[in-house]
């Protein structure tokens, strides 16, 4: 298996909501990454997970809370999001536990979030 | 500090032209340098990848790159577009991050392919 799973595809929510986005990988990789994506742009860092432990929060507002449950999943809760939150958020994985910049990032198809 | 440079944020090719897509890093280390490619709607997908050795590298889908230290350049290039070539493509450097265990990814702006019949 070589694919980073996420789901749901599209999501639209309203600013008063909560939901969550979902990711799983069964790479092995160690390390999980949340980026977000406004059109036109490249991803954004949001988030780091290594060996199930917060990394990296790239001063993300508290609205977007991160869960690492295991080693294969990767949760991105939402709550009381604003519509300038609205974006492709993506998910992905990497051999965390290999200690070089060769390491590939494989990415998910990604989570449409529209805010209303 | 590690950066990346994308020279056109559009480029519209014609249907068996070459596609040259060019990208100029900066680092002060020796980089390790990525393309990906996104279709619409969808993630990100490797096309290549320049560690060390072999200075042309080659990829999916026909697509090729060069490294170039003397110009720090990665030039991605394709003999002949396809009409399924359109997409949006970013150049990046990585780096490993030992206090963080993770890679971190420096992108370039993108470049969007159009390619006309």
């Amino acid at each position: 298996d070589t694919e980073v799973t996420q789901t749901p595809k599209h999501l639209v929510m309203g600013m008063t909501n909560k939901k969550s986005l979902k990711c799983e990988q069964h790479m092995g990789h160690r390390a999980m990454y949340w980026y977000k994506q406004k059109a036109k742009k490249p991803p954004e860092l949001m988030f780091v997970y290594s060996y199930e432990k917060l990394s990296i929060n790239e001063s993300v507002p508290s609205r977007f809370s991160p869960e690492c449950p295991n080693s294969s999943l990767l949760n991105l809760h939402l709550h009381a999001l604003q519509p300038e939150d609205s974006a492709l958020y993506l998910c992905a994985s990497s051999k965390g536990q290999v200690t070089s910049g060769a390491n590939v990032l494989t990415f998910g198809a990604g989570s449409r979030l529209t805010v209303l | 500090a590690q950066s990346v440079t994308q020279l056109g944020s559009h480029v519209s090719v014609s249907e068996g032209a070459l596609v040259l897509l060019r990208c100029n890093y900066s680092s002060s280390v020796p980089p390790y340098l990525f393309w990906y490619v996104q279709y619409p709607n969808q993630g990100l997908q490797l096309l290549l990848k320049y560690t060390t050795g072999a200075t042309l590298v080659k990829g999916i889908n026909g697509f090729e790159a060069e490294f170039k230290k003397s110009e720090t350049s990665f030039h991605l290039t394709k003999p002949s577009a396809h009409m399924s070539d359109a997409a949006e493509y970013f150049c990046a450097v990585s780096s490993y991050m030992f206090s963080g265990g993770y890679n971190k990814l420096i992108f370039g702006a993108g470049t969007r392919l159009a390619v006309h019949p």
